[in-house]
């Protein structure tokens, strides 16, 4: 079956780092994303990795181990702005769907 | 580039009353996505058109759903009638490829999103 878990809420402190865990089972695997949402606002795309490893883009990285079907979103430098939900999505390439997770609500607080 | 358009943004509407969303994609986006999302079910696919072809209806909800897409800039869903469980949020997205893109061509952009209340 295809199933997508992340926590539901976390709440991390300003200037500190935070980590976003997100396991998948799929029947196949090309891809995984991460959107981040804000309140109210459309998903907007952070990050792809279809490789193992990890991706920097400034403060935010992305990491992937297929092997163990797990992947996490490292924002370093917390600021209030990254309030957010964050969207971890699996391309399942045994029928090219996107299996989108239910996000993970973040808090940052002073 | 302006991004993903739709319209309206908030709609308000009774049971019963005929609804359209309106979207225009990304120019050069050759898909099309229309979501669904609640705090109940998440963001949800309801549709995906590739070169304004209907490719993967699955997650319409029922025969009150429907979708269209004329041509390469313009994409309506419909429900007719509303019910209040279709109060949700709605977007549409597109990207340049699709599914077996790799990361730039399959990455979704998506649209500010469509208020729906069904009262």
């Amino acid at each position: 079956g295809q199933n997508i878990d992340q926590p539901t809420e976390m709440t991390a402190t300003e200037g500190a780092i935070v980590q976003i865990n997100c396991t998948y089972q799929t029947s196949g695997f090309n891809g995984l994303f991460w959107y981040q949402q804000h309140a109210g606002e459309a998903p907007t795309f952070l990050s792809y990795n279809v490789l193992d490893g990890l991706e920097e883009k400034g403060r935010f990285s992305s990491f992937l181990s297929r092997s163990k079907g797990y992947s996490y979103l490292l924002l370093k430098e917390l600021q209030m702005k990254d309030s957010a939900s964050y969207l971890c999505a699996v391309r399942d390439i045994s029928n090219y769907q996107l299996i989108w997770g239910a996000g993970t609500k973040l808090i940052i607080k002073p | 580039d302006a991004g993903v358009i739709q319209s309206p943004r908030h709609e308000v509407t009774e049971m019963g009353q005929e609804v359209t969303l309106r979207c225009k994609p990304i120019s050069g986006h050759d898909y099309l996505f229309w979501y669904r999302q609640t705090m109940m079910r998440g963001l949800e696919l309801l549709i995906y058109f590739n070169n304004n072809v209907p490719i993967d209806d699955s997650g319409m909800p029922e025969d009150r759903f429907s979708a269209k897409m004329p041509n390469a800039s313009f994409s309506t869903l419909k429900i007719q009638p509303s019910e209040p469980r279709d109060s949700a949020v709605y977007f549409c997205a597109s990207s340049l490829g699709g599914p077996l893109g790799g990361g730039a061509l399959e990455t979704q952009y998506f649209g500010p999103g469509t208020r729906l209340l069904v009262l």
